[in-house]
Formats: structure tokens, C-alpha cells, sequence
């Protein structure tokens, strides 16, 4: 059974568009929904995180949006550009510590 | 510099022969864990360990054994891999017990024929 449940499974974006990737769950003890980018040949690495007391992050280009009574989150990309092209992962920390769910990734692709 | 290392990166074996794939962080992490990725199913996670000699299953253990007897070391070991055991292998390490955030290592990739 997925736990977190992302979509799309692949994005097309024209550089300096907007990305949006969304993510939903419904174990309500998660506590922790970090993103994580992956290029090809590489290990995921840490985006941005939020805690469901927040309904918003931002860090540069990267925002994450968060609707905790939707048990719904997003990340957007703003001006999108030809080196965020990767795959993106949204995952919720469980209520067993040390316990991580991850979506299944969305395949980003900006094209010039 | 900070760092996950896994070995080997690639590996092609057959069914049956027992492998292990080490990983070993420089950071002083005290949580570990192992992860699987398969085509459109993401990261599923296999075992985690907080602590030193504290292992604990994630969603997919079966057929793995893992162990924790210093804190920089926590091999991955296929006692007797199968063909459904293909997979790319992540291993990844958090200053927090609780695991996050999580850095991770550039990945093994198993071919079990």
C-alpha cells in the first residue's frame, strides 16, 4: 500500500514556467515531509522539508505548499530552468522513528 | 569532506551466491539506512538502524540482513539473492535519530541473474 501517493509521473516544463508537483497522504501521524532531487548516477539529496504546522516553505526557486486538512502537499519550481531537470521525490516521515515513505517520483524535464 | 560511501557501485552475480554491499559514513551519524529504487515504485526503505547494534525492518526486509557494530559501518547482506533482488541500492545517514534530514550515498546497482 503506497503511503504517499505523487503525481504526475512525468512533467514537461519550458524554461522559466512554473513546476508543480503534488503529493498526498493520509496518515495523519506523518510529521515530516521533506523533497528530495535526484540526478541520473546520483543519490537523492535534500531540497526542502516542511512540518505539517506550516502551510508554506520557500527557499529560493523552490516552494513547498501544504494543506494539512487535504492531507495534500506541493512543490512548485519557479522559473524553471534546464538544470532542474531531474527526478523529484516527496516522502513523509512516520510515526515510528526512523520510519520514511516515499512517493514514486516525478521525471522532470525543462527544455530550453 | 562529508560523505556516504557504498561498494562496490555495480555488481552482476548469480542466484544463490551470498554478497554484501558495505556502506560506511565519515560524518558521526548515529542513524543509518538502507533503501531499494525500482522503476516506478520510488525508494522503498529495507532496514534502519538508530543506533549502534538497534536495527529495525522498513517496508520490504525480506531476504536482506543488515547489522550495526560500529557506528560509521552497516553492510547490507543478500544471504542468498534472487533475480527479484535487481535492484538500485541506496544507503543513507542522518546526524538525527529520528532521521532526518537524510544524506545519502550515490547507490549500488545489483544485477542477479
Amino acid at each position: 500500500q503506497q503511503q504517499v501517493k505523487q503525481s504526475p509521473q512525468s512533467l514537461i516544463v519550458q524554461k522559466g514556467g512554473i513546476s508543480i508537483i503534488n503529493c498526498a497522504y493520509e496518515n495523519t501521524a506523518f510529521d515530516y515531509f521533506p523533497w528530495y532531487q535526484q540526478f541520473p548516477g546520483k543519490g537523492p539529496a535534500l531540497l526542502i522539508a516542511i512540518r505539517p504546522d506550516v502551510s508554506e516553505k520557500k527557499e529560493g526557486r523552490f516552494t513547498i505548499s501544504f494543506n494539512k486538512s487535504a492531507k495534500q502537499f506541493s512543490l512548485h519550481i519557479m522559473d524553471s530552468q534546464p538544470g532542474d531537470s531531474a527526478t523529484y521525490f516527496c516522502a513523509a516521515r512516520g510515526s515510528t522513528l526512523g520510519r520514511l515513505y516515499f512517493g514514486r517520483g516525478t521525471q522532470l524535464t525543462v527544455w530550453p | 569532506e562529508a560523505q556516504v560511501t557504498q561498494n562496490p557501485r555495480y555488481l552482476i552475480t548469480v542466484t544463490g551466491k551470498k554478497l554484501t554491499v558495505t556502506c560506511s559514513q565519515n560524518m558521526n551519524h548515529e542513524y543509518m539506512s538502507w533503501y531499494r529504487q525500482d522503476p516506478g515504485l520510488g525508494l522503498r526503505q529495507i532496514y534502519y538502524s538508530m543506533n549502534v547494534e538497534v536495527t529495525d525492518k522498513g517496508d520490504v526486509p525480506e531476504g536482506y540482513k543488515v547489522s550495526r557494530k560500529e557506528k560509521r559501518n552497516f553492510p547490507l547482506i543478500l544471504e542468498s539473492p534472487s533475480p527479484n533482488q535487481t535492484s538500485l541500492y541506496f544507503c543513507a545517514s542522518s546526524y538525527t535519530p529520528q532521521g532526518q534530514p537524510q544524506h545519502f550515498g550515490d547507490g549500488t546497482r545489483l544485477s542477479i541473474l
